[in-house]
């Protein structure tokens, strides 16, 4: 069964442009959960979708959004970028939502590294 | 106080050793743990999860959860250098959100 995957990989963007993100779930997983990953800050949550909705949301402004497609595949968008954006963007699913049962195991993909300058 | 917290580290530990990791969580009403293993410039591999309070073991690898103490811990016996990574303790919250700890960087040595 293929994994996670994500892309692009690498990314460079300027302060001011903004920026789309995709990943495509395990098949038969339904929840994307994003994360962003610096080494100051480690491992954060920013949002999770489970069936095209939006479950739960960490604490980034409002230049972070996501959506998530009927097929589970999922995207996040960041505006306005800023120098601080740059970070390692994990995204992560499986096969239930955070909010139900126990089978939320995450598996991650590889990631795509934003570089903003 | 952080929501999930990791013992610091660098951790170093010979060869065939026993290597314990240990992590904290705040919120009391988390119900699922988790422990992932991070090679440098590779993302997060999920590696253990326990929900129920007790021992869960694994090959290698045994998760320990006391939920009483707020507590979770991972063994790894006979370390091996293929283990030296960062590990990284995550909490499922009462209130759906999963929270990662800062991570231990562990290091077998030969």
């Amino acid at each position: 069964k293929a994994g996670v995957t994500q892309t692009p990989r690498y990314l460079i963007k300027t302060r001011g442009q903004q920026v789309t993100l995709s990943c495509s779930p395990i098949s038969g997983h339904r929840s994307v959960s994003w994360y962003q990953q610096t080494p100051g800050q480690g491992l954060q949550f920013l949002f999770e979708y489970f069936s095209e909705t939006q479950r739960n949301k960490g604490n980034f402004p409002g230049r972070f959004s996501g959506r998530q497609f009927s097929n589970s595949r999922s995207e996040m968008n960041v505006s306005t970028l800023e120098l601080g954006d740059s970070a390692l963007y994990l995204c992560a699913s499986s096969l239930e939502g955070l909010g139900t049962g126990n089978l939320h195991e995450q598996y991650f993909g590889p990631g795509t590294r934003l570089t903003v300058t | 106080q952080k929501e999930v917290e990791q013992n610091s580290g660098p951790l170093s530990v010979p060869e065939g050793a026993i290597a314990s990791l240990n992590c904290t969580y705040s919120d009391r009403g988390s119900q699922s743990f988790f422990w992932y293993r991070q090679y440098s410039g590779k993302s997060p591999e999920l590696i253990m999860f326990i929900y129920s309070n007790g021992d869960k073991e694994d090959g290698r690898f045994t998760a320990q959860l006391n939920k009483a103490s707020q507590y979770v811990s991972l063994l790894i016996r006979d370390s091996q250098p293929s283990d030296s990574a960062t590990y990284l303790c995550a909490v499922k919250t009462s209130y759906d959100k999963v929270i990662f700890g800062p991570g231990t960087s562990l290091s077998v040595i030969p």
